[in-house]
């Protein structure tokens, strides 16, 4: 079975300063996705980015990176210039590549941004 | 597009009381999601359906039942409510498998059993 592991479940940072929160799985599965998910109070999920994991570059959207690295089945979040809007749960996703297209989220990491 | 919306927003139930929650996506989405959310537990599958008339065991599917009689339509029920289904219900549904696609989320339901 696979699994999704965050080991942060709270962080704080000031408005502009660079942040990383970590993410870590477990599968035997080759080939399948990856995704970071935000939670802002509204509750809403929203996704800030995601990588298959049969690339070798790290998805990047805007202001949101990742870095990935397959053996290490590591697959953490940067978010450079982080604004008062980026305040909200962030959830790690994996999801296997087939017919079974469950996601597995891992438990969130709640992050402040501070003015 | 309204996108995916969930309808109750809130409710309360008693122990033992029956409800259903609807989940409606105007995506013309093959494939839906029914999630819950509880502090300290992250996001965890319920059930799912890959298509119109088609559903699935997720990770925690006990005492709860689901139908997709339409496609645009993801009904989850609870037969005889317990204090441990209180949580958030998230809904979700998306076109195609895998990374292709997201899943797009509805707004979440907040149940509370007593």
């Amino acid at each position: 079975a696979q699994t999704v592991t965050q080991s942060q479940p709270e962080m704080s940072v000031q408005e502009a300063e660079t942040v990383t929160l970590s993410c870590t799985y477990d599968t035997s599965e080759n080939n399948y996705y990856l995704f970071w998910y935000k939670q802002p109070p509204s509750r809403q999920m929203i996704l800030v980015i995601r990588q298959e994991a049969y690339k070798q570059q790290n998805a990047t959207e805007n202001r949101f990176s990742v870095n990935f690295q397959k053996a290490a089945k590591s697959f953490s979040l940067k978010i450079s210039d982080s604004q008062l809007g980026d305040t909200a749960m962030y959830f790690c996703a994996f999801m296997k590549h087939g017919r079974d297209d469950k996601i597995i989220f891992g438990k969130g990491t709640r992050l402040h941004i501070l003015p | 597009n309204a996108g995916v919306t969930q309808t109750p927003k809130f409710r309360v139930l008693k122990t033992g009381q029956s409800m259903t929650l609807l989940c409606a996506q105007d995506m013309n989405h093959e494939y839906m999601y029914w999630y819950r959310q509880d502090p300290g537990m992250g996001l965890r599958l319920i059930h799912y359906s890959v298509g119109e008339g088609t559903t699935a065991k997720g990770e925690v599917p006990d005492g709860y039942n689901v139908s997709r009689l339409k496609k645009q339509n993801f009904l989850l029920g609870l037969e005889s409510a317990a204090p441990s289904q209180t949580s958030v219900y998230f809904c979700a549904s998306s076109h195609q498998r895998g990374g292709l696609e997201t899943q797009y989320f509805g707004p979440g339901t907040r149940l509370l059993v007593l």
